[in-house]
């Protein structure tokens, strides 16, 4: 069974804090890592996909890292805004899955102004 | 381009009701998968079609889901009789295709339908 994992599982930061995530995820046969921002009742958006150890993704205040010799990948939030307020979902992919997503359990964001 | 759209937002039904969730997937795209989060637990995999061929249907729980995507369009999610444990929501993605350019794996997803059995 494989398991991704993401901690910590809730944050709270004040504006202006920058913050970060860890998901780890087996690296055995894998093929690539997806980080998803996700509000309740909405669509979950995705932020990145990585496929290289080293990977390197920015997206304005977002970035992501990706070591897939030992199996993990941070998120960083640089000044979080309230509008920064979500759930964070790592999911990875393996080969011979044909593409099905393991997701971790997110990591739950309050940016508080 | 309109996203990944599903039908309903939101059911609430009894249980042993029968209820039909739909997924419309961004156009052109080949793969369709459906997921289901349970409250408190991570997201977790249904099955996979590739056009309209179910490609992986290695998460189904048991013989009460059924899905369909007839002429590789829209895809439905079938819960027959539905029970208590299947609360929760049910999310639909989409991706162009699988090949080694990192972009063909972004799967897109919808809102989700949230489903309450009572």
């Amino acid at each position: 069974i494989l398991n991704v994992e993401q901690s910590p599982q809730s944050l709270h930061v004040q504006e202006g804090d920058s913050t970060n995530f860890t998901c780890s995820f087996p690296s055995s046969n894998f093929y690539a890592l997806h980080w998803y921002r996700w509000e309740t009742a909405k669509s979950p958006e995705a932020l990145f996909v990585m496929t290289l150890n080293g990977d390197e993704k920015k997206k304005g205040r977002i970035s992501a890292t990706l070591n897939t010799k030992e199996g993990y990948s941070y998120l960083y939030i640089k000044g979080s805004q309230p509008e920064d307020s979500a759930t964070y979902l790592c999911a990875s992919h393996y080969g011979g899955s044909q593409g099905n997503l393991i997701f971790g359990k997110g990591t739950k964001l309050s940016v508080k102004p | 381009e309109a996203g990944v759209t599903q039908f309903p937002s939101h059911s609430v039904i009894e249980k042993g009701q029968t209820v039909t969730l739909r997924c419309d997937p961004i156009s052109g795209h080949d793969n369709l998968y459906w997921y289901r989060r349970v409250m408190g637990k991570e997201i977790k995999f249904l099955l996979h079609f590739v056009k309209e061929s179910k490609q992986d249907e290695s998460g189904m729980p048991n013989n009460r889901f059924l899905a369909e995507r007839t002429g590789g369009t829209y895809s439905t999610l079938k819960v027959q009789p539905a029970e208590l444990e299947d609360s929760g929501v049910y999310f639909c993605a989409s991706s162009q295709g699988l090949s080694w350019r990192a972009t063909s794996y972004e799967q897109y997803f919808g809102p989700g339908t949230r489903l309450t059995v009572t």
